[in-house]
């Protein structure tokens, strides 16, 4: 059974771009939650996805978003990117939501320069 | 308060010995919780869910479950060097917006 699947593995982008990563989930699984994790801050809830709605959100900026397709694969874009925002993403499948076991993909390594 | 707490380590077990890793969480409605490990430049990987109060056991690891007390530990028997890694508490909190919340991680060491 495949596992969670993230692209692309590593990103380097310029102060003020955008960008958008991508998720596809365990297959079965409906629920995709995003994560960030830096040293300081450790993992931190950025949104959750459910049948193609966003069900819950962190204290992020307006500047991150996400997206979930109707085959539950999900896309989370950062906007107007800062140098803060160098970070670990991760994201979870679940099959109906967090209260679920979830499992991480390898995640995208994000370097804002 | 933090939602989720744990001791963030480091923490050093020789080989072969119990290593016990310990969590506190705020929210007294949570009903969820899961214990991951962490490899360094790795994403979690998910060791033991937990729901009811009590001990799981899973090969060398335990989870414990005390809800009066808002603490979950992991037990880890034989500790072998490849268990050396972050350790990762999260608890499903439903105050507010519903989500996983993690600690900050118990770095554990085992020592050959």
């Amino acid at each position: 059974k495949a596992g969670v699947t993230q692209t692309p593995r590593y990103l380097i982008k310029t102060r003020g771009q955008q960008v958008t990563l991508s998720c596809s989930p365990i297959s079965g699984h409906r629920s995709v939650s995003w994560y960030q994790q830096t040293p300081g801050q450790g993992l931190q809830f950025l949104f959750e996805y459910f049948s193609e709605t966003q069900r819950n959100k962190g204290n992020f900026p307006g500047r991150f978003s996400g997206r979930q397709f109707s085959n539950s694969r999900s896309e989370m874009n950062v906007s107007t990117l800062e140098l803060g925002d160098s970070a670990l993403y991760l994201c979870a499948s679940s099959l109906t939501g967090g209260d679920t076991e979830a499992f991480f993909g390898q995640g995208t390594r994000l370097t804002v320069v | 308060q933090k939602e989720v707490e744990q001791n963030s380590g480091p923490l050093s077990v020789p080989e072969g010995a119990i290593a016990s890793l310990n969590c506190t969480y705020s929210d007294r409605g949570s009903q969820s919780f899961f214990w991951y490990r962490q490899y360094s430049g790795k994403s979690p990987e998910l060791i033991m869910s937990i729901y009811s109060n009590g001990d799981k056991e899973d090969g060398r690891f335990t989870a414990q479950l005390n809800k009066a007390s808002q603490y979950v530990s992991l037990l880890i028997r034989d500790s072998q060097p490849s268990d050396s890694a972050t350790y990762l508490c999260a608890a499903y909190i439903i105050q507010g917006a519903q989500k996983l919340v993690f600690g900050q991680g118990t770095r554990l060491t085992i020592n050959p």
